[in-house]
């Protein structure tokens, strides 16, 4: 059981370079989503997906793709990088439904830099 | 649109003492979720503690513990025994009742002297 994992680790990009993050889970979550996380901002919701097939928008979603076509995948597509997308990225997921005992599992992350 | 705001950017505290992290909300809801999730300098995102809205009991983990004030909207962590591998940044966060999605603090980063 890997929980979520995340890759790549580390990433340089060029401004303008596409890229895709990968992010998956091995616990049949339905609920997966995707944070940045910015010095002095905390972390915050770009997008999420209740299951394959759903998504929606977070508080920050510009720049940004997913798509959902299984449950254990959720990819976040930056399709023209730009210096202000340089963050820390987090995958997360749990299982849907706002159940009370649940929890949130999140990835190691992602740091990209966008020169 | 509901909010989480800590106040403290930094906090320090001697090991082996006790320190309190400062986290109010706002929002319209009545029951909901709290949480308070810790972040090491390896980034690694870990979940200390958690209160139920509709729970007066406040909750405790260990060396951890909430002060859940629902009326003033209030919800303080509080180590005890302070220790060296408490040093993180540590992050307040909400979520809804019937909603998945988290709302989380700027954060407080926490250093602990020997």
């Amino acid at each position: 059981n890997a929980g979520v994992t995340q890759t790549p680790k580390f990433q340089v990009l060029k401004t303008g370079q596409s890229m895709t993050l990968q992010c998956a889970q091995d616990m049949n979550h339905e609920y997966m989503s995707w944070y940045r996380q910015d010095p002095g901002m905390g972390l915050r919701l770009i997008h999420y997906s209740v299951g394959a097939g759903i998504t929606d928008q977070g508080e920050v979603p510009n720049g940004y793709n997913v798509s959902r076509s299984t449950t254990e995948d959720f990819p976040l597509r930056l399709l023209s990088a730009a210096p202000s997308q340089t963050s820390v990225y987090f995958c997360a997921s749990k299982t849907s439904g706002g159940a009370r005992t649940d929890t949130q599992y999140f990835g190691p992350g992602t740091r990209l830099t966008v020169l | 649109a509901q909010t989480v705001t800590q106040s403290q950017p930094e906090m320090s505290v001697q090991e082996a003492e006790t320190v309190t992290l400062s986290c109010t909300y706002d929002t319209s809801e009545s029951d909901y979720y709290l949480f308070w999730y810790k972040q090491p300098p390896s980034r690694q995102m870990i979940l200390v503690i958690r209160q139920e809205a509709y729970k007066q009991q406040n909750a405790t983990e260990n060396r951890f513990s909430v002060n859940f004030q629902k009326a003033a909207k209030s919800f303080s962590l509080k180590i005890s025994d302070s220790q060296l591998g408490d040093a993180a940044m540590y992050f307040c966060a909400y979520r809804g009742y019937n909603t998945d999605k988290l709302i989380f603090g700027t954060g407080t980063r926490l250093q602990v002297f020997p």
